[in-house]
């Protein structure tokens, strides 16, 4: 499976967009690209899930260039309760385990 | 309310002690799944089961056990042999065998060892 680097740490103030780039040069046509979100003690929450070009949902988008070697997730308007720690994965379908890495922890602060 | 449930939430182990950490789901998935994480690090995989009376270990199985005899319950334990068991250890489950890249995580059972 592809391996994926993200940044370990951002900042951010409430209000504002958060953009968190994940690559994933190597990855394969049959990866898909999921994002998770973990607060502390808590175990991981689902929160997009995208192939190529733009998925969006209520609480996030996914953009993913053509070439699929990286994606971003954006967050609009952060507030204090998305401090959370950001997991990008690359994911197989049918088979595929899901591996995190370190994820990128971002702060929100007022 | 649907979900998935781990017990107890903080666990304490004496040396030498196996114990034994529970995870129940009511959500009809087949496939469920146990995972480590340390502090400041990804989750690691320890064994999962797509389907009832099957398991499979993960990529650090070593000094633990598991078992599936009913779908919505799928108990991890941490045996003596675990030489660091000292973690935050997650269950998961997902809809249906071979579905891995949605997965729903239970709250987390703290382990420290006295």
């Amino acid at each position: 499976l592809a391996k994926t680097t993200q940044p370990i740490s951002m900042d951010s103030y409430e209000g504002q967009e958060v953009n968190i780039t994940c690559s994933h040069n190597n990855i394969a046509t049959n990866d898909y690209i999921t994002w998770y979100q973990q607060f502390p003690s808590q175990g991981p929450r689902f929160i997009i899930q995208g192939y190529k070009t733009k998925v969006t949902n209520e609480v996030a988008s996914l953009f993913i260039p053509a070439d699929r070697k990286s994606s971003t997730l954006s967050l609009p308007r952060v507030s204090l309760s998305d401090t959370a720690v950001y997991y990008c994965l690359v994911v197989r379908r049918q088979g595929g385990k899901l591996i995190f890495g370190q994820g990128t922890e971002l702060s929100v602060k007022p | 309310d649907g979900g998935i449930t781990q017990s107890p939430k903080y666990l304490f182990r004496k040396e030498g002690q196996n114990v034994t950490l529970s995870c129940e789901q009511n959500l009809n998935h087949d496939a469920m799944y146990w995972y480590r994480q340390d502090p400041g690090q990804g989750l690691r995989l320890i064994y999962y089961s797509q389907i009832v009376n099957d398991f499979q270990k993960g990529d650090i199985a070593e000094g633990y056990s598991v078992s599936r005899e009913k779908k919505e319950s799928f108990p991890l334990t941490v045996t003596s042999a675990q030489k660091n068991p000292t973690a935050f250890y997650l269950c998961a489950s997902s809809p249906r065998e071979g579905d891995w890249e949605t997965q729903y995580f239970g709250p987390g059972t703290r382990l420290l060892v006295l």
